[in-house]
């Protein structure tokens, strides 16, 4: 496995359009992120899983914004009704985490895919 | 909340020379803090990780510093190469797999 796959790499769409991302994480990562990028500023958090669990959502995920993880493997990402606004670099980051009864253990390193560019017009 | 601060925004440096570049966040309880890069239109690579409990780490002529109880990060980049230019990002985590609350990042550019 080569990492954390996102598709598409780019998505140019127009106002009020519903889009779909996908990303794949490393084999046997539990835990998925999603994260927004936009021009200058640093990664925003807009969602993560444990599984097929969502275990928390920000504030920025709007009811436009849904995601899911079926089966704790890939995991989809839809915008619906897009807006300008919402034109962003969309970044997909999975990771190990290591849990037992003695506590967490492991780095939990986050590792990042590509993105997806996303221009609404 | 917490917020993660960068300084400078840019530097542009002859290559060959050492750097630091500069992060700080206001709530001191972090679980962890990390350094990325990200080159132009690209994710992001993880570079050093250090534990709260840990004062620095080094990965080549990379070195990252923490001060936990001043909320304050280095990360030392020893003889820069033009191959070092992008953008360096610092990131903290509160809890044991949480989200990264990033800063905005430092761009860097390296010139031969």
């Amino acid at each position: 496995d080569t990492g954390v796959s996102q598709d598409p790499r780019h998505k140019i769409t127009k106002r009020g359009q519903n889009v779909t991302f996908r990303c794949d994480p490393i084999s046997e990562h539990n835990r998925l992120y999603w994260y927004r990028q936009t021009l200058g500023q640093g990664p925003e958090f807009l969602t993560y899983f444990q599984n097929e669990a969502q275990l928390e959502k920000s504030r920025l995920l709007s009811d436009r914004f849904s995601a899911e993880r079926p089966k704790g493997s890939f995991s989809t990402l839809e915008i619906q009704r897009t807006e300008q606004g919402d034109s962003a670099m969309y970044l997909c980051a999975s990771s190990l985490g290591k849990f037992s009864g003695q506590g967490r253990f492991g780095k939990n390193i986050q590792y990042f895919g590509a993105g997806t560019r996303l221009s609404v017009l | 909340k917490q917020e993660v601060t960068q300084i400078p925004a840019a530097l542009s440096v002859p290559e060959g020379e050492n750097l630091v570049l500069n992060c700080s966040f206001t709530d001191s309880a972090i679980y962890n803090l990390q350094w990325f890069r990200q080159d132009p239109g690209k994710g992001l690579t993880s570079l050093l990780l250090i534990q709260s409990s840990q004062r620095e780490q080094t990965s080549g002529r990379l070195n990252a510093s923490l001060d936990k109880s001043s909320g304050r990060s280095t990360l030392y980049i020893a003889a820069s190469q033009p191959g070092d230019s992008a953008t360096y990002l610092c990131a903290v985590t509160m809890e044991y797999g949480n989200k990264l609350v990033f800063g905005a990042g430092t761009i860097l550019r390296v010139k031969s």
